[in-house]
């Protein structure tokens, strides 16, 4: 089976830097992914990592560590857009499938 | 470039009754295609992915079944609706070997 684990909720301030943590077990295992999700929206996506490392898209960081089985997503300067739920996602190749956690509810404030 | 609609956005069903729910995907060949459920404020709980037309793997057991009768065109039916079916039902599709899955704007399912 696969399970993933993040934080339920994070707050932060407005131009501040978060970074939302995941950890996971899982089966022929091929990446992780990182999708946000604004209330009453679709998830978009945002990242992915299939090497141990950092990667970088603007604001967005994602990292991932395949020996500790964990990857976090940095967001700076955070702007009050930025809040809605953030899922990481483990990609196991067969299909493109993705097993995703349960979310993290980002809230920005002033 | 690549588009993907799913209808309708919004639907009240009475208990018992069937459900048909329609993604189609525009400006891509072969993509795999997935149904997910999200229960409000939960995550993302993968229903059933195809890769093919006529190809369909279902995750759960469920009140559900899917369809592909053509190459882009995925569909989600039940003979008969449950309270329990009620939720947010996502449509994406991805590349072949892609990582990246990219999601219609939902249905928002009630059952009464």
């Amino acid at each position: 089976g696969q399970s993933l684990e993040q934080p339920s909720e994070v707050t932060a301030v407005e131009g501040a830097i978060v970074q939302i943590n995941c950890t996971y077990q899982t089966s022929g295992f091929y990446g992780l992914s990182w999708y946000q999700q604004h209330d009453g929206g679709a998830p978009t996506f945002l990242s992915y990592n299939g090497l141990d490392g950092l990667e970088e898209t603007g604001r967005f960081s994602s990292f991932l560590s395949r020996s500790d089985s964990y990857g976090y997503l940095l967001l700076q300067e955070l702007q009050m857009k930025d809040s809605a739920s953030y899922f990481c996602a483990v990609y196991t190749g067969t299909a493109s499938k993705l097993t995703f956690g349960t979310g993290t509810r980002l809230q920005v404030t002033l | 470039s690549q588009t993907i609609h799913q209808w309708p956005a919004t639907l009240v069903q009475p208990v018992g009754s069937p459900l048909s729910l329609e993604c189609t995907v525009e400006g891509t060949s072969n993509p795999n295609l997935y149904w997910y459920r999200q229960a409000a404020g939960r995550g993302l709980q993968l229903l059933f992915y195809s890769v093919g037309i006529g190809q369909i793997s279902s995750e759960v057991p469920q009140n559900l079944s899917a369809s592909r009768p053509q190459d882009r065109q995925f569909i989600l039916s039940s003979k008969k609706l449950l309270l329990s079916d009620s939720g947010f039902y996502l449509c994406a599709w991805s590349k072949p070997g892609g990582w990246a899955q990219h999601f219609g704007d939902g249905t928002r399912l009630s059952i009464l």
